[in-house]
């Protein structure tokens, strides 16, 4: 089976633009998560859906959205970009309900805003 | 909120030595799991280890090993008979066990780069 898969690999945006990301889980899972990396940090949690709907939110301004599709794939969006946006955006994926919420990891999107 | 603390920024280990990374956590709540996630120069990152807090017995998956210290908050890596790609960042993870209302929130320590040397 395929794993977590996210596209665009790169992109590069100007201050003020809009972007989208998105994420297309293992197939047979439910539940997608989002998390931002910095570099040099660990993974910070923006949102998860489970079954189209948020379970949860970090703390993130509102310009961040997200939305989960009926097949479980996702969009992240994030409006009116700053440079402290520049980050790994990473997507995982899991069966919510397993014991351990194990989450599988996708390769991320490095997004650069200039 | 829960908070995880990696100490130590890099490591450097020999190959085929052993290296224990640091990872303590706070938190309020008495059942919840820890994880140690691997990330690659390629950017995935890998589950490597996992324990339920609930369980005294310290969970092992072949060369790596934890040390979970539940009333000092401390859940430490050992990696055994490292290899070179064993070489990566090494972030440790926190979940409560209360789904509906965390969900499946992780959250991360700052990461530790372990460096092999041959």
């Amino acid at each position: 089976d395929a794993g977590v898969t996210q596209s665009p690999t790169h992109l590069i945006k100007t201050r003020g633009q809009q972007v989208t990301l998105r994420c297309s889980p293992i197939s047979g899972h439910k539940s997608v998560s989002w998390y931002q990396q910095v570099l040099g940090q660990g993974p910070q949690f923006i949102f998860q859906y489970y079954e189209k709907e948020e379970r949860g939110r970090g703390n993130f301004p509102d310009r961040f959205s997200a939305r989960q599709f009926p097949n479980y794939s996702s969009e992240l969006n994030v409006n009116a970009l700053l440079l402290g946006d520049s980050a790994l955006y990473l997507c995982a994926s899991s069966r919510l309900g397993t014991s351990f919420g194990e989450q599988y990891f996708g390769p991320g999107t490095r997004l650069t805003v200039t | 909120a829960q908070t995880v603390t990696q100490s130590q920024p890099e490591m450097s280990v020999q190959e085929a030595e052993t290296v224990t990374l640091s990872c303590t956590y706070d938190t309020s709540e008495s059942d919840y799991y820890l994880f140690w996630y691997k990330q690659p120069p390629s950017r995935q990152m890998i589950l490597v280890i996992r324990q339920e807090a609930y369980k005294q017995q310290n969970a092992t998956e072949n060369r790596f090993s934890v040390n979970f210290q539940k009333a000092a908050k401390s859940f430490s890596l050992k990696i055994s008979d490292s290899q070179l790609g064993d070489a990566a960042m090494y972030f440790c993870a926190y979940r409560s066990a209360v789904t509906k209302a965390a969900g499946n929130k992780l959250t991360f320590g700052g990461g530790t780069r372990v460096l092999v040397k041959p």
